[in-house]
């Protein structure tokens, strides 16, 4: 089983332009999360979803949009690329409210 | 709201041991995960406490005071390779999402 694979591993955006953060998972989790974290600081989390259809605001969402149509694919949307969104973005998933598996990473720069 | 309390910094020698406190509050909770993050990669899972005393896994154990929302990880005989952040997070009530702790970076020195 691959887990839970994000793409791309590394970006560098100037300001305002737009991408989406890909994440996919096959093991059929309900739960999925968008984590950024900042140099030497923890995780926040961005958005979360508890199943297809279904998303909610996590602690720090201004400036990302999400969807969850289906149960394998949770993609992250930056609409307007700033500096401060310059951070590691981390994708997870679990069975439910329990442990997470987490992809590798997204390493974004905007410059 | 969550409010989860860890130190920032901690450092230790080879061989030693040392125990990582993780204070919290929480408005739902089944439990409390600990997480490790070397720099640079993801957070592996660690433990994942949900009676309260202590569990002992290897090299590492973890306990849990539900009444005082309090943790700590305890790792012995301290190698380099435990060089990393460590992560607290209560687990929270169905239909919620995990929230992270700001982490300790443990330093084990030779």
């Amino acid at each position: 089983n691959a887990g839970v694979t994000q793409t791309p591993k590394f970006r560098i955006l100037k300001i305002g332009q737009s991408m989406t953060l890909q994440c996919t998972q096959d093991m059929n989790h309900n739960y999925m999360y968008w984590y950024r974290q900042d140099p030497g600081m923890g995780l926040k989390l961005i958005y979360y979803s508890v199943g297809a259809g279904i998303t909610d605001k996590g602690e720090v969402p201004n400036g990302y949009n999400v969807s969850r149509s289906t149960t394998e694919d949770f993609p992250l949307r930056l609409e307007l690329a700033a500096p401060s969104q310059t951070s590691v973005y981390f994708c997870a998933s679990s069975p439910s409210a329990t442990e997470a598996f987490f992809g590798q990473g997204t390493r974004l720069t905007v410059v | 709201g969550q409010n989860i309390d860890q130190p920032t910094e901690m450092t230790a020698t080879e061989g030693a041991i040392v125990q990582i406190s993780c204070t919290y509050q929480t408005s739902g909770f089944n439990g409390l995960f600990w997480y490790q993050q070397h720099a640079g990669e993801a957070p592996t899972f660690l433990s994942y406490n949900v009676l309260d005393g202590l569990e002992e896994k290897g090299r590492f154990s973890s306990f849990l005071s539900r009444s005082k929302g309090y943790s700590y990880l305890l790792l012995k005989e301290l190698q380099m390779k435990d060089s990393a952040s460590y992560l607290c997070a209560p687990s929270p009530q169905a239909g919620t999402a995990l929230i992270f702790g700001k982490g300790t970076t443990l330093s084990v020195s030779s």
